[in-house]
């Protein structure tokens, strides 16, 4: 069974410009969740979608937003980015079980 | 801040022996889960713990959990080169959510 994907690996943008990272879950696991890793900050949740619907969000602007396409798949983008966006993003899908299983994550890097 | 607090930070040891990491939670839980983190990777579920289980064994891992000190221990035994990683533990708080610990880095040396 294949896991959770993630694309690009790694990603550097210019502060301003905007940044599209993509998650792809496990097969049959229709919920998706954003996690950001940034140094000295832990892991925060970002966003969580299920059936193609944002059910919640973090305490994240608003410059953060995202999508589920209805084959569960997700996008996270991230606008007018900051050098603070400087982070690991990670996305994480789940089934019906307890357990969130990760894809390797995207490394944002603003320059 | 709603996230836990692992202890300790960083933890080195040699190959063979045993490794021992904390974490402090604030809220009721109905779960707590423990993950691996290679390299500032993806994360790698390990073990979940459920809030009327008291303790938990899978292979090398052993995990305990005590409500009523909103605790929860992670134990490596005979540790290996290969478990250098960072250790963080998680619950969730409602039914989405993860709320991660600040992690714990281990270093075993061969």
């Amino acid at each position: 069974e294949a896991g959770v994907t993630q694309s690009p690996t790694h990603l550097i943008k210019t502060r301003g410009q905007q940044a599209t990272l993509r998650c792809s879950p496990i097969s049959g696991h229709t919920s998706v969740y954003w996690y950001q890793q940034a140094l000295g900050l832990g892991l925060q949740f970002l966003l969580w979608y299920d059936e193609g619907e944002e059910r919640n969000r973090g305490n994240f602007p608003p410059r953060f937003s995202g999508r589920q396409f209805p084959n569960y798949s997700s996008e996270l983008n991230v606008n007018a980015l900051e050098l603070e966006d400087s982070a690991l993003y990670l996305c994480a899908s789940k089934e019906v079980s307890l357990e969130q299983y990760f894809g390797p994550g995207t490394r944002l890097t603003v320059t | 801040s709603q996230q836990g607090e692992e202890d300790p930070q960083a933890l080195s040891i040699q190959e063979g022996e045993n490794a021992t990491m904390n974490c402090s939670y604030k809220t009721s839980i109905n779960n707590l889960q423990w993950y691996r983190q290679n390299s500032g990777r993806g994360l790698v579920h390990l073990i979940l713990i459920r809030s009327n289980e008291r303790e938990k064994h899978s292979g090398r891992l052993r995990v305990t959990l005590d409500t009523s000190k909103k605790s929860s221990s992670l134990l490596i035994t005979a540790s290996r080169a290969a478990d250098t990683a960072s250790y963080f533990c998680a619950t969730p708080l409602g039914t989405d959510k993860l709320i991660f610990g600040t992690g714990t880095r281990l270093q075993v040396f061969p």
